[in-house]
C-alpha cells in the first residue's frame, strides 16, 4: 500500500535552516507529482509546494517563495524541502503529499507530518 | 486570488442525521473541488474530487455535489467515526494554486 513517511523537523531559531525528507512506498514514485503542504498549529491546510514527476517543474506559494526548495531523488523514491530563512510563521507540521494528481489536481494519499517549530 | 469559505465553521450533528456543509469559491473554479476529512492528529484523507466523486474506498454516505462557485458535501446518516474536520480544496489553472477552504468541524450534538 501507498506509504509516506516524512522526517527531519525540529526546533530552530528564526533564521535558521531545516531541510525535510520523505520517503515513497508502494507505487512507482517517479510516475507521480509530489507536494508539501502545511498545517500551522490549531490552523487549517497551507500548500507549499508540487513538483513534477520528473523535476522539471516546481511551483511554491508566494509565502515561501525564494526561501523554500523542493527537489526529488527517483532513484531513492525521496521527496525533499529545503528551507531557508525560516520564521516564525513557517511553524507547522508538513505534510508530504502525493499530487496532484492529473487531471484532478487533488493530494490522494498524505504522510503524517512532521513538526517544524520556528523559535527562538 | 481565489478565496475559499466554508460554512458552518462548526456542525452539531446526531449520530444517525444528515449533515451539509458548504463550500463557496470566490470565483468559478469549474468542478475542480475536492473535499478531505481529518481526525485529530491524523493526515487529511481525500473523501471527493471532480466535485462529486467519491475517492477509493469512501463509503456510499459521502456525496459532494456542484460547480462553480457553490459546492456540497452530504454525509446522509452520521456515524461516530465521522466526527472530524472536513476541507475544501480548489485548483486554479494559473498561476497553478490549490487552495484550501478553513474547514468546518463536525462534531457531536
Amino acid at each position: 500500500q501507498v506509504q509516506l513517511v516524512e522526517s527531519g523537523g525540529g526546533l530552530v531559531k528564526p533564521g535558521g535552516s531545516l531541510r525535510l525528507s520523505c520517503a515513497a512506498s508502494g507505487f512507482t514514485f517517479s510516475d507521480y507529482y509530489m507536494s508539501w503542504i502545511r498545517q500551522a498549529p490549531g490552523k487549517g491546510l497551507e500548500w507549499v509546494s508540487y513538483i513534477s514527476s520528473s523535476g522539471s517543474t516546481i511551483y511554491y506559494a508566494d509565502s515561501v517563495k525564494g526561501r523554500f526548495t523542493i527537489s526529488r531523488d527517483n532513484a531513492k523514491n525521496s521527496l525533499y524541502l529545503q528551507m531557508n530563512s525560516l520564521r516564525a510563521e513557517d511553524t507547522a507540521v508538513y505534510y508530504c503529499a502525493r499530487g496532484p494528481v492529473a487531471g484532478d489536481y487533488v493530494f490522494d494519499y498524505w504522510g503524517q507530518g512532521t513538526l517544524v517549530t520556528v523559535s527562538s | 486570488e481565489i478565496v475559499m469559505t466554508q460554512s458552518p465553521a462548526t456542525l452539531s450533528v446526531s449520530p444517525g442525521e444528515r449533515a451539509t456543509l458548504s463550500c463557496r469559491a470566490s470565483q468559478s473554479v469549474s468542478s475542480n473541488l475536492a473535499w478531505y476529512q481529518q481526525k485529530p492528529g491524523q493526515a487529511p484523507r481525500l473523501l471527493i474530487y471532480g466535485a462529486s466523486t467519491r475517492a477509493t474506498g469512501i463509503p456510499a454516505r459521502f456525496s459532494g455535489s456542484g460547480s462553480g462557485t457553490e459546492f456540497t458535501l452530504t454525509i446522509s446518516s452520521l456515524q461516530s467515526e465521522d466526527f472530524a474536520v472536513y476541507y475544501c480544496q480548489q485548483y486554479n489553472n494559473w498561476p497553478p494554486i490549490f487552495t484550501f477552504g478553513p474547514g468546518t468541524k463536525v462534531d457531536i450534538k
